[in-house]
């Protein structure tokens, strides 16, 4: 069973517009999660993370926003940019700095 | 720095034929795991480690093996490959775990067939 849901498995946006990416989780022992950001043929690239006690952490154009009772995440990217199109994959830590990752989204940005 | 490098970036096995696949981190992190990455499954801890000469595994290490005799180096073993073992595979390295999220600094992935 996936301890981490990223239910939309893509979502395109126009070039200016907000992109918003979710991911639920089931287990309420995380301690923080993090959002990744792939390209093609490359590792995933740390982006935002958000410690289980805070409810929004921002970071330029990127805002995660946690929802405790409902076990849900959300990452905001505003204004989008073509080059923000990506993989992105949420994760949340366990015991040992262990991640959990859901299967990503593909945001596309078009200009 | 080169961060997290991975040997060989692309191999085609048979099945039943036996590979390993090399991890390094010039970061001087003590933990080191090993994903693999699958068609919408996300990533998948297959083991890690929290130091030299430690090792542990994680949510699929079945067919797998690794060792960890140097800090810098992190090796992921097949003894027999089977198709299934057909993914594209990411080392990752990280500070010990403490204060903050201790980001995960990830290779840039080895792409394994098994036919």
């Amino acid at each position: 069973d996936q301890q981490v849901k990223q239910n939309s498995p893509s979502l395109s946006v126009q070039e200016g517009r907000i992109s918003i990416l979710n991911c639920d989780y089931t287990n309420s022992m995380f301690d923080y999660f993090l959002w990744y950001k792939k390209y093609p043929a490359e590792g995933p690239t740390f982006l935002i993370s958000i410690s289980s006690i805070k409810d929004k952490n921002e970071d330029g154009r990127f805002t995660v926003f946690l929802n405790k009772s409902a076990k849900h995440l959300s990452l905001h990217i505003v204004p989008s940019q073509p080059g923000d199109s990506a993989v992105y994959f949420c994760a949340a830590r366990e015991y040992g700095n262990k991640l959990v990752f859901g299967a990503g989204t593909i945001l596309r940005v078009k200009s | 720095n080169a961060g997290v490098t991975q040997t060989p970036k692309f191999r085609v096995l048979k099945t039943g034929q036996s590979m390993t696949l090399l991890c390094a981190q010039d970061m001087n992190h003590e933990y080191m795991y090993w994903y693999r990455q699958d068609p919408g499954m996300g990533l998948r801890l297959i083991h890690y480690s929290v130091g030299e000469g430690t090792t542990a595994k994680g949510e699929v290490p079945d067919g797998y093996n690794v060792s960890r005799l140097k800090k810098q180096n992190f090796l992921l073993g097949l003894e027999s490959a089977a198709p299934s073992q057909t993914s594209v595979y990411f080392c990752a390295s990280s500070l010990r775990g403490g204060r903050g999220h201790n980001e995960q600094f990830f290779g840039p992935g080895t792409r394994l067939t098994v036919l």
